[in-house]
């Protein structure tokens, strides 16, 4: 089955600073690679998602990038700010999140130092 | 629409005991998931169903895990008898299609 390592677990940066995540995925047959941002006492939320057919997505802060051949995808959030400071996952899954249920890393645990 | 809901928030309950865990998915979505967060395991997809139809429950952890889908607005997860160790959150999520998976806002279960 697949398998998601995820680093570092934990990050700390002063506001305003970049973050970036890193993950590795191991089945070549992982199509869809979702990031979750989850903040205490919540489920987690997506944030941005991406499909194996392009190498890159942004949304305002926050971009994701994806390696296939590599087998590796990493969230980049700029200009970093309080509210962002929360637990991120990266996952994978062959076909998309409705279709078979996702494989998570182990989480990241981001803090935006004042 | 109010998104994924799960109920009960928090359930405190003795070994040996049985446990529901209940959740309504996001109308019109046709895949529900039923996931498990602990510290040392992260999230753990238990078992998901499509169209109201279990499709994969290999990470349900033992034979005391049963999870129905009478209706496609309703969904269990029912560990008989409960153990200590399966205190953990538990979290629904539902999606259509491939689409974006939405999470509930868990059952925080505790066995004592």
């Amino acid at each position: 089955g697949e398998n998601v390592e995820q680093h570092p677990s934990t990050l700390s940066v002063q506001e305003g600073d970049s973050a970036v995540i890193k993950c590795t995925y191991s089945d070549s047959a992982s199509n869809y690679f979702p990031w979750y941002k989850q903040e205490l006492g919540k489920g987690p939320q997506l944030i941005i998602d991406i499909r194996s057919n392009v190498g890159e997505k942004k949304d305002q802060r926050i971009a994701v990038t994806l390696n296939k051949t590599a087998k590796h995808f990493s969230l980049h959030i700029t200009e970093t700010q309080p509210e962002d400071s929360a637990v991120y996952f990266c996952a994978a899954s062959p076909a998309g999140g409705g279709a078979d249920g996702l494989t998570f890393g182990k989480g990241t645990h981001l803090i935006i130092q004042p | 629409d109010a998104g994924v809901i799960q109920s009960p928030r928090h359930e405190v309950t003795e070994m040996g005991q049985e446990v529901t865990l209940r959740c309504k998915p996001i109308s019109g979505h046709n895949s529900l998931f039923w996931y498990r967060q602990t510290m040392m395991r992260g999230l753990e997809l238990l078992i998901y169903f499509n169209n109201n139809v279990p499709i994969d429950d290999s990470g349900m952890p033992e034979d005391r895990f049963s999870a129905k889908m009478p209706n496609a607005s309703f969904s269990t997860l029912k560990i008989q008898p409960s153990e200590p160790r399966d205190s953990a959150v538990y979290f629904c999520a539902s999606s259509l299609g491939i689409n974006e998976a939405f999470f509930g806002q868990g059952t925080r279960l505790t066995v004592v």
